[in-house]
């Protein structure tokens, strides 16, 4: 079946430095999401990337899907303590279902 | 609106006891789905239904059950609980096929 591998597992940073989290599927996708979850709580949808090569930006986040639509990037400029969360990358590639990767848990020292 | 909500928040259970969590949603959305998740396996789909009255088998789906039979409203059950289906439990619906999913609050089960 579909797998999606992200790294890193986890990575600690301080105020102000950058970070970015990888995600590889096994399959093309037809679109990929990423979500956000902070600590104790639930994930929450952050952007959807449908188009080869696709590039979006929110704020300090940029989010990229890879040419050949197996791949994607997430990274945050200058990070602030409210990144601190698991960031998880999600893909189509069947009907309905999301494939999740097993997420980057980032923690952000001030 | 509520959104996604869930019930209940917390349960400890007995090895061999049987419990339902419920998912509602006020958004019509077609699509909803169950997710368990555990530390380091990211989220694992469960059942998923592509409309009332349909429901069909994700990546986990064995020693779970589930039905949907109103639309706003997705039941998952456990039969007789495993102390491997100690977990917290996600319910997500969305509108459309691929679109964005919306997560509930989350259960938090543990069986003993």
């Amino acid at each position: 079946g579909q797998q999606v591998m992200q790294i890193p597992q986890y990575q600690h940073v301080q105020e102000g430095e950058d970070f970015t989290t990888y995600c590889n599927s096994s399959t093309t996708l037809s679109n990929i999401q990423w979500y956000k979850q902070r600590p104790g709580g639930h994930p929450v949808f952050l952007i959807q990337l449908v188009k080869s090569g696709e590039v979006k930006k929110q704020k300090r986040l940029t989010f990229q899907f890879g040419e050949a639509k197996k791949n994607s990037s997430l990274h945050i400029t200058a990070t602030q303590t409210t990144d601190v969360g698991t960031y998880f990358c999600a893909g189509y590639s069947g009907y309905s279902t999301l494939t999740f990767g097993k997420g980057t848990m980032l923690l952000v020292s001030p | 609106n509520a959104g996604v909500t869930q019930t209940p928040k917390f349960r400890v259970l007995k090895t061999g006891q049987s419990m339902t969590l419920l998912c509602a949603q006020d958004m019509n959305h077609e699509y909803m789905y169950w997710y368990r998740q555990d530390p380091g396996m990211g989220l694992r789909l469960i059942h998923y239904s592509v409309g009332e009255g349909t429901t069909a088998k994700g990546e986990v789906p064995d020693g779970y059950n589930v039905s949907r039979l109103k639309k706003q409203n997705f039941l998952l059950g456990l039969e007789s609980a495993a102390p491997s289906q100690t977990s917290v439990y996600f319910c997500a619906s969305t509108q459309r096929n691929r679109g964005e999913q919306y997560f509930g609050p989350g259960t938090r089960l543990t069986v003993t």
